[in-house]
């Protein structure tokens, strides 16, 4: 069975300081992996994936993953935040190949104080 | 571009009723796919819908069930209601293309059900 581990809960960080939100899944395939943010009162949003090759992958708003296959992780970083990235986020993974289901962390929330 | 949208956005009903929420995918998109929400928990995936057949399903009681429809709007029936029910009912469309199955999710806004 798939799973998704996401180990901070509740990060609070000051403008300009770095983050890094880490993501740990479990599963005995080839993975396609994703970052959704959920703002306040908003939808859920595709930040970044991760599909194949450059395990580097960059998303919007000055975000970025990395895939690392020995360590079944995929760290969401940003180098430098802002207010406005106040939200939740979220990590999934979904087998790649045919029909597989999409399986999500409990989340993070992220506040940024100006 | 017509994004997901669902309807109701808010519903209340007491245990042992029966609920309908309702999903139009957007444009182009052709698979649905329901999910439940609790407070404080990542989206749970209940089930995907594509080309009108149940693709897929999560660990969720038959007392959950969907459809979708020619023009891949969708919906989520939910019978013999219960306490544990209450969450936000998310759904998300994609396009899957024959042979790949690597598009991302589309999501809307979601149905806020409180079961009393």
């Amino acid at each position: 069975a798939q799973s998704v581990s996401q180990h901070n809960h509740h990060v609070i960080l000051s403008e300009a300081a770095s983050l890094e939100l880490g993501c740990n899944y479990s599963y005995g395939g080839t993975v396609n992996l994703f970052w959704y943010v959920q703002y306040p009162g908003q939808h859920l949003q595709l930040l970044l994936k991760y599909f194949s090759g450059d395990p580097l992958v960059k998303g919007i708003k000055g975000f970025e993953a990395e895939f690392i296959k020995s360590k079944f992780s995929f760290n969401l970083r940003k180098p430098s935040v802002q207010w406005s990235d106040t939200a939740e986020y979220f990590c999934a993974v979904k087998g790649s190949g045919g029909y597989q289901k999409v399986t999500f962390g409990t989340g993070t929330k992220l506040q940024v104080i100006p | 571009e017509t994004g997901v949208t669902q309807s109701p956005t808010h519903l209340i009903k007491t245990r042992g009723q029966q609920v309908t929420l309702r999903c139009s995918s957007q444009s182009g998109h052709n698979t649905v796919s329901w999910y439940q929400q609790a407070l404080g928990q990542g989206p749970q995936f209940i089930f995907q819908y594509y080309r009108e057949e149940e693709n897929g399903r999560g660990n969720f009681p038959p007392r959950f069930s969907g459809l979708q429809f020619p023009n891949y709007s969708s919906e989520l029936n939910v019978n013999a209601l219960e306490l544990d029910d209450s969450a936000l009912y998310l759904c998300a469309s994609s396009n899957r293309v024959r042979g790949s199955s690597n598009q991302p999710q589309h999501f809307g806004d979601g149905t806020r059900l409180s079961i009393l």
